[in-house]
């Protein structure tokens, strides 16, 4: 089974702070996903990863960055984390095929910013 | 750009069936897909559509397809408590790079 795995389920910071939050999946993706979870904005795409050390941007890249120096991690880094940046965080991988692509998402990351 | 509309809720009782729907605007969506995420877990595929069929039934689960009205329907037979989760609809485009794009969900509640 593909499996996905984020570092932490909980995450307590204080404001200000440089936060790393960890993905690491075990299936040779070449797509790797951070997306954001907030009620009733569902799954906002923050960056995502079609090969080592390649990034692009989503929908709302701003206060986050990332790094893909091995196949199989991904990391997103909250600069100077903010309140606002209190959310779900979920991670997910997948292959780059033209036929059916199934998103294999980690746990997710709880991350409380005070 | 890409856009997937969802209604946020829905609630039924035990034993009924659930429908769940959903609209997308990307014409050119080769698959779409119903993803479930269970309270405290990351989503999972529960089921998808390949973009030239109307209908896909898999169990309790019924997917329909209306590809000129760009809407489709995941209905859940004979609901049980289990069910209660959240559920996303996702689309993806033709070509090698897939981004999925998500709904904002629906939360469907169980009431035994």
């Amino acid at each position: 089974d593909v499996k996905v795995t984020q570092s932490s389920r909980y995450l307590v910071k204080r404001t200000g702070e440089k936060v790393f939050l960890e993905c690491v999946q075990d299936m040779d993706h070449e797509n790797m996903f951070w997306y954001r979870q907030d009620p009733g904005l569902g799954l906002r795409l923050i960056y995502f990863s079609y090969d080592v050390k390649m990034k692009e941007k989503g929908d709302i890249p701003e206060g986050y960055s990332v790094s893909r120096e091995k196949k199989e991690r991904f990391s997103l880094i909250l600069e100077s984390a903010s309140t606002n940046q209190t959310s779900m965080y979920l991670c997910a991988s997948s292959l780059i095929t033209t036929g059916i692509t199934e998103a294999f998402f980690g746990q997710g990351t709880r991350l409380t910013v005070v | 750009g890409e856009d997937v509309e969802q209604s946020l809720f829905l609630s039924v009782r035990e034993g009924d069936s659930s429908v769940i729907n959903c609209t997308y605007t990307d014409s050119s969506s080769t698959y779409l897909y119903w993803y479930k995420q269970e309270p405290g877990a990351g989503l999972q595929l529960l089921t998808y559509i390949f973009s030239n069929m109307d209908m896909k039934q898999d169990q309790r689960l019924t997917v329909l397809l209306n590809k000129k009205d760009k809407h489709l329907s995941l209905r859940i037979a004979d609901t049980q408590t289990g069910d209660s989760a959240i559920y996303f609809c996702a689309e993806s485009g033709t070509g090698g790079s897939y981004i999925p794009t998500f709904g904002r969900g629906t939360s469907l509640i169980v009431h035994p």
